[in-house]
């Protein structure tokens, strides 16, 4: 009974360069949430997907960062043309449901370094 | 997102001595959730609360659900060198968690 599923663990990019992190959620759940955390610091909300829909990307810079949960396959997190700032962990949770008792399991993260 | 309090940031434990952090908040949330993390690792769901006053105890965990909503602790009792790590409070009201900045429990030497 595997948990959420992240890959890489670590990734390393120069700047300008594209970041692709994966996700895969705990079998059984549909609902997949983005979290960034930076260094000493709690996580912050990125974004909420279904299978096929964006449901909330309100914590998503509005410029270079992308997510997808397809039908098939993990979701995915995309930044274009990485930046110093944007070197951070990132966390992906899954759960089974939404609203009232929404317990979210997280993955190990993704650590992404930009030189 | 909402900010939430949480305090100590840091503490230093013997083993054998209970500890204690807490989580305020200026909303009220319907869903306090308390994590912990290791390094290296993501967050580790240890407890979760639904009802402003619960009582919830997790083995040597116990958390309390504030009867304003505003408000969360979480107790360890008899702390052994493993529960070393860093304690996240998160509310929520629906899927949006907000997180507090954490807790860095630290054995004392």
């Amino acid at each position: 009974n595997a948990g959420v599923m992240q890959n890489p663990r670590h990734l390393v990019r120069r700047r300008g360069q594209e970041a692709r992190l994966r996700c895969s959620p705990m079998k059984g759940h549909s609902h997949v949430y983005w979290y960034r955390q930076l260094p000493e610091e709690g996580l912050k909300f990125m974004v909420y997907l279904q299978k096929e829909n964006i449901i909330d990307e309100s914590g998503m810079p509005k410029e270079r960062f992308s997510a997808e949960f397809p039908k098939e396959g993990p979701s995915i997190l995309r930044i274009q043309q990485v930046v110093r700032g944007d070197s951070a962990a990132y966390f992906c949770a899954s759960s089974p449901r939404r609203g009232e008792m929404n317990e979210q399991f997280f993955g190990p993260g993704t650590r992404l370094t930009v030189l | 997102g909402q900010q939430l309090n949480q305090s100590p940031q840091s503490m230093f434990i013997q083993e054998g001595e209970d500890v204690s952090m807490n989580c305020t908040s200026s909303s009220i949330f319907n869903t306090w959730l308390w994590y912990k993390q290791e390094p290296g690792e993501g967050p580790v769901l240890l407890i979760a609360l639904y009802k402003a006053g619960e009582l919830t105890s997790n083995g040597r965990l116990t958390a309390q659900f504030g009867i304003t909503r505003k408000d969360s602790f979480l107790n360890i009792s008899a702390s052994i060198p493993s529960d070393v790590g860093i304690y996240f409070c998160a509310g929520t009201n629906d899927y949006k968690l907000s997180f507090g900045a954490g807790t860095t429990v630290t054995v004392r030497a």
